[in-house]
């Protein structure tokens, strides 16, 4: 079945450590996003890729870093330089042009 | 510049009475305007999508939307509420052709009573 995967559904990190999420997708689609998700709160976009090797910065991108080796595989680090990482991250992809996102299932991050 | 305003971060319906989740955006170019559902901590389901055909969207589980341009509105309704229809309910604007302008709206919380 075509989809998007995330993993691992849940991650902790201590105080200063880096993390990785991952993102893989068989949809064939070109572009991907991350998102942070905070309790009451809607979307916000961390990153984006259009194309392989090509990435923009979002609204909150301090103190993440992204990768986009290969169209299938879209992976976020949290960096220790992002004061406030506990959240649930959502990764998604489409189509180029205005269709609609599917999303994976989301890696919720506690920070312990 | 897009935005989207979600009129009520809670609902409260019945099971059996209808859903109205109210949805107003703003676009500077003739928008493509999605519903997605949340259940808790699983990522977003599509429910429908408007990208500029007929007006009034047919979704998954019974759910429709009537995008109203005069109004720039969006608001989605379903006849009759189920209780497995609780989950978080958010409207998304797109007016870009590369999609890095999805805009998502705060969200609303549907609650569906027995």
């Amino acid at each position: 079945d075509g989809g998007i995967t995330q993993s691992p559904k849940y991650l902790f990190r201590k105080e200063g450590q880096n993390v990785t999420l991952s993102c893989e997708q068989n949809l064939n689609h070109d572009a991907m996003y991350w998102y942070r998700q905070d309790p009451g709160q809607g979307l916000r976009l961390i990153y984006y890729s259009q194309i392989v090797n090509d990435f923009q910065k979002g609204d909150i991108a301090e103190g993440y870093s992204v990768s986009r080796e290969k169209k299938e595989s879209f992976p976020l680090t949290v960096t220790s330089a992002q004061k406030n990482p506990t959240a649930f991250y959502l990764c998604a992809s489409s189509y180029q042009g205005r269709t609609e996102a599917f999303f994976g299932q989301g890696t919720r991050l506690t920070v312990v | 510049a897009q935005s989207v305003t979600q009129l009520d971060s809670h609902v409260s319906v019945s099971e059996g009475t209808p859903v109205l989740l109210r949805c107003n955006y703003s676009s500077s170019y003739s928008p493509s305007l999605f519903w997605y559902v949340q259940h808790p901590n699983k990522g977003l389901q599509l429910l429908l999508k408007y990208t500029s055909a007929a007006t009034l969207v047919k979704g998954i589980n019974g759910f429709e939307a009537e995008f109203k341009k005069s109004e720039t509105s969006f608001h989605l309704t379903k006849p009759s509420a189920h209780m497995s229809d609780a989950a978080e309910y958010f409207c998304v604007v797109s007016a870009d052709n590369y999609g890095q302008n999805f805009v998502f709206g705060p969200g609303t919380r549907l609650s569906a009573l027995p």
